[in-house]
Protein backbone atom coordinates (compact mmCIF):
# COMPACT_ATOMS: atom_id res chain seq x y z
CA UNK A 1 0.00 0.00 0.00
CA UNK A 2 0.81 3.58 0.31
CA UNK A 3 1.70 3.91 3.78
CA UNK A 4 1.19 1.94 6.91
CA UNK A 5 -2.04 1.25 7.53
CA UNK A 6 -3.41 0.81 11.12
CA UNK A 7 -6.76 -0.72 12.61
CA UNK A 8 -9.35 0.55 14.17
CA UNK A 9 -8.07 4.28 14.38
CA UNK A 10 -9.83 4.11 17.87
CA UNK A 11 -11.00 1.70 20.49
CA UNK A 12 -12.96 1.94 22.99
CA UNK A 13 -12.80 -1.38 25.45
CA UNK A 14 -14.01 -2.09 28.89
CA UNK A 15 -11.39 -3.30 31.23
CA UNK A 16 -10.87 -6.63 31.11
CA UNK A 17 -11.77 -7.49 27.75
CA UNK A 18 -9.28 -8.48 25.28
CA UNK A 19 -8.30 -6.33 21.92
CA UNK A 20 -6.56 -6.45 19.24
CA UNK A 21 -4.78 -4.19 16.89
CA UNK A 22 -3.89 -4.41 13.03
CA UNK A 23 -1.21 -3.12 11.29
CA UNK A 24 -0.56 -3.63 7.53
CA UNK A 25 3.10 -2.26 6.34
CA UNK A 26 4.37 -1.12 3.13
CA UNK A 27 4.31 -3.57 0.40
CA UNK A 28 7.81 -5.34 0.42
CA UNK A 29 8.90 -4.11 4.28
CA UNK A 30 10.22 -6.89 6.20
CA UNK A 31 11.06 -4.91 9.63
CA UNK A 32 7.77 -4.03 11.34
CA UNK A 33 7.77 -2.17 14.79
CA UNK A 34 5.42 -1.67 17.36
CA UNK A 35 5.52 1.61 19.93
CA UNK A 36 3.23 2.95 22.52
CA UNK A 37 2.66 6.64 23.24
CA UNK A 38 0.67 7.09 26.13
CA UNK A 39 -0.49 10.63 26.99
CA UNK A 40 2.61 13.47 27.41
CA UNK A 41 5.09 10.59 26.95
CA UNK A 42 7.39 9.95 24.09
CA UNK A 43 7.46 6.41 22.35
CA UNK A 44 8.05 3.73 24.34
CA UNK A 45 9.34 0.54 22.01
CA UNK A 46 7.39 -2.45 22.73
CA UNK A 47 8.11 -5.39 19.58
CA UNK A 48 10.33 -5.47 16.25
CA UNK A 49 9.41 -8.07 13.69
CA UNK A 50 12.27 -9.14 11.24
CA UNK A 51 10.03 -11.40 8.82
CA UNK A 52 7.73 -13.03 11.08
CA UNK A 53 10.51 -13.81 13.52
CA UNK A 54 10.43 -11.04 16.83
CA UNK A 55 13.90 -11.19 17.53
CA UNK A 56 13.10 -8.40 19.99
CA UNK A 57 10.46 -8.71 22.33
CA UNK A 58 12.15 -6.72 25.09
CA UNK A 59 9.21 -4.05 25.36
CA UNK A 60 6.28 -6.10 25.79
CA UNK A 61 5.29 -4.63 29.23
CA UNK A 62 3.49 -7.96 30.10
CA UNK A 63 2.45 -11.29 29.31
CA UNK A 64 -1.01 -9.84 28.53
CA UNK A 65 0.97 -8.28 25.63
CA UNK A 66 1.63 -10.48 22.55
CA UNK A 67 2.20 -9.58 19.20
CA UNK A 68 2.44 -12.16 15.37
CA UNK A 69 2.91 -10.95 12.20
CA UNK A 70 2.19 -13.44 9.29
CA UNK A 71 3.50 -13.66 5.65
CA UNK A 72 5.76 -11.55 6.44
CA UNK A 73 3.30 -8.21 6.12
CA UNK A 74 -0.21 -8.00 8.56
CA UNK A 75 0.99 -7.58 12.29
CA UNK A 76 -1.73 -7.95 15.23
CA UNK A 77 -0.87 -6.17 18.62
CA UNK A 78 -3.05 -8.72 21.08
CA UNK A 79 -3.81 -7.09 24.67
CA UNK A 80 -5.57 -9.57 26.75
CA UNK A 81 -7.81 -8.24 29.88
CA UNK A 82 -7.23 -5.19 29.20
CA UNK A 83 -6.44 -2.27 32.09
CA UNK A 84 -6.89 1.42 32.38
CA UNK A 85 -2.80 1.49 32.07
CA UNK A 86 -2.91 0.22 28.58
CA UNK A 87 -4.63 3.79 27.64
CA UNK A 88 -2.88 4.76 24.79
CA UNK A 89 -1.73 5.31 21.16
CA UNK A 90 -0.27 2.16 19.33
CA UNK A 91 1.50 2.70 16.89
CA UNK A 92 3.23 0.58 14.14
CA UNK A 93 6.27 1.43 11.99
CA UNK A 94 7.80 -0.46 9.11
CA UNK A 95 11.33 -0.01 7.15
CA UNK A 96 12.78 -1.44 4.02
CA UNK A 97 14.89 -4.21 3.89
CA UNK A 98 18.51 -4.39 3.95
CA UNK A 99 18.66 -0.72 6.04
CA UNK A 100 17.21 -2.05 9.47
CA UNK A 101 15.06 0.68 10.76
CA UNK A 102 17.04 3.44 9.88
CA UNK A 103 14.24 4.84 8.33
CA UNK A 104 11.36 3.85 9.74
CA UNK A 105 7.59 4.73 8.33
CA UNK A 106 4.52 4.98 10.83
CA UNK A 107 0.71 4.72 10.84
CA UNK A 108 -1.44 6.62 12.41
CA UNK A 109 -1.85 4.69 15.50
CA UNK A 110 -4.44 3.70 17.19
CA UNK A 111 -6.07 5.11 20.07
CA UNK A 112 -6.92 2.64 22.58
CA UNK A 113 -9.14 3.64 25.68
CA UNK A 114 -10.19 1.26 28.58
CA UNK A 115 -12.97 2.20 30.59
CA UNK B 1 22.49 3.50 29.45
CA UNK B 2 21.07 4.28 25.95
CA UNK B 3 19.04 7.14 26.04
CA UNK B 4 17.97 10.21 23.87
CA UNK B 5 16.82 13.09 26.46
CA UNK B 6 14.36 16.23 25.12
CA UNK B 7 15.24 19.09 27.75
CA UNK B 8 12.34 21.44 26.36
CA UNK B 9 9.32 19.76 27.41
CA UNK B 10 7.20 22.67 25.59
CA UNK B 11 8.86 25.79 23.77
CA UNK B 12 6.24 28.99 22.22
CA UNK B 13 7.92 31.11 19.56
CA UNK B 14 6.31 33.75 17.56
CA UNK B 15 5.82 32.90 13.65
CA UNK B 16 8.82 33.87 11.92
CA UNK B 17 11.01 33.53 14.62
CA UNK B 18 13.93 31.26 14.52
CA UNK B 19 13.59 27.78 16.22
CA UNK B 20 16.37 25.61 17.79
CA UNK B 21 15.20 22.29 19.53
CA UNK B 22 17.41 20.30 22.02
CA UNK B 23 18.39 16.83 21.53
CA UNK B 24 21.18 14.93 23.41
CA UNK B 25 22.04 11.44 23.48
CA UNK B 26 24.15 8.82 25.73
CA UNK B 27 26.03 6.51 23.65
CA UNK B 28 29.51 5.22 23.88
CA UNK B 29 29.66 5.25 19.84
CA UNK B 30 28.50 7.42 17.05
CA UNK B 31 24.73 5.91 16.86
CA UNK B 32 22.57 7.15 13.78
CA UNK B 33 20.40 9.84 14.55
CA UNK B 34 16.71 11.51 13.49
CA UNK B 35 14.58 13.83 14.25
CA UNK B 36 10.66 13.07 13.41
CA UNK B 37 7.51 15.48 13.54
CA UNK B 38 3.91 14.39 14.54
CA UNK B 39 1.72 17.08 13.98
CA UNK B 40 -2.01 16.48 15.52
CA UNK B 41 -4.24 13.34 14.99
CA UNK B 42 -1.35 12.38 12.49
CA UNK B 43 1.59 9.89 12.50
CA UNK B 44 5.40 10.83 12.80
CA UNK B 45 7.33 11.97 9.70
CA UNK B 46 10.99 11.91 9.33
CA UNK B 47 12.28 15.15 8.96
CA UNK B 48 16.00 14.03 8.82
CA UNK B 49 18.50 11.87 9.67
CA UNK B 50 22.57 11.46 10.43
CA UNK B 51 24.69 8.55 9.99
CA UNK B 52 27.92 9.72 8.95
CA UNK B 53 29.52 11.57 7.54
CA UNK B 54 28.50 15.97 7.11
CA UNK B 55 27.61 17.04 10.79
CA UNK B 56 25.02 19.49 9.48
CA UNK B 57 22.34 17.44 7.81
CA UNK B 58 19.38 19.24 5.51
CA UNK B 59 15.83 17.98 6.22
CA UNK B 60 12.31 18.18 4.73
CA UNK B 61 10.15 21.65 5.37
CA UNK B 62 13.54 23.52 5.76
CA UNK B 63 14.91 21.91 8.82
CA UNK B 64 18.22 21.57 9.48
CA UNK B 65 20.57 19.76 12.31
CA UNK B 66 24.11 19.71 13.92
CA UNK B 67 25.19 16.62 15.02
CA UNK B 68 28.06 17.84 17.86
CA UNK B 69 29.92 14.50 18.73
CA UNK B 70 31.79 16.67 21.99
CA UNK B 71 28.25 17.87 23.18
CA UNK B 72 26.51 14.55 22.72
CA UNK B 73 24.16 16.50 20.49
CA UNK B 74 21.84 16.61 17.71
CA UNK B 75 19.88 19.90 17.84
CA UNK B 76 17.23 20.48 15.38
CA UNK B 77 17.19 24.74 13.69
CA UNK B 78 15.10 25.94 11.23
CA UNK B 79 15.82 29.64 9.98
CA UNK B 80 11.73 31.29 9.75
CA UNK B 81 8.86 29.24 11.51
CA UNK B 82 5.59 29.02 9.98
CA UNK B 83 2.43 28.39 11.99
CA UNK B 84 2.20 25.05 10.33
CA UNK B 85 5.45 23.96 12.41
CA UNK B 86 2.99 23.75 15.18
CA UNK B 87 3.63 19.88 16.12
CA UNK B 88 5.65 17.50 18.52
CA UNK B 89 9.31 17.01 17.26
CA UNK B 90 11.17 13.79 19.06
CA UNK B 91 14.40 13.27 18.86
CA UNK B 92 15.28 9.34 18.34
CA UNK B 93 18.60 7.39 17.86
CA UNK B 94 19.95 3.56 16.81
CA UNK B 95 22.91 1.80 18.28
CA UNK B 96 24.77 1.05 15.73
CA UNK B 97 23.89 -3.36 15.44
CA UNK B 98 20.76 -2.37 17.17
CA UNK B 99 17.31 -2.99 15.85
CA UNK B 100 15.34 -0.27 17.48
CA UNK B 101 14.67 3.66 17.30
CA UNK B 102 14.74 4.62 20.79
CA UNK B 103 12.72 8.20 21.18
CA UNK B 104 13.03 11.17 23.25
CA UNK B 105 10.06 12.53 25.31
CA UNK B 106 9.15 15.18 22.78
CA UNK B 107 9.31 18.77 22.52
CA UNK B 108 6.18 20.64 22.01
CA UNK B 109 6.33 23.40 19.59
CA UNK B 110 3.36 26.57 19.88
CA UNK B 111 3.66 29.41 17.57
CA UNK B 112 2.25 32.52 18.50
CA UNK B 113 0.99 34.77 15.02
Amino acid sequence: GAGVSQSPSNKVTEKGKDVELRCDPISGHTALYWYRQSLGQGLEFLIYFQGNSAPDKSGLPSDRFSAERTGGSVSTLTIQRTQQEDSAVYLCASSWPGQGNTEAFFGQGTRLTVV
Amino acid sequence: AQSVTQPDIHITVSEGASLELRCNYSYGATPYLFWYVQSPGQGLQLLLKYFSGDTLVQGIKGFEAEFKRSQSSFNLRKPSVHWSDAAEYFCAFLSQGAQKLVFGQGTRLTINP
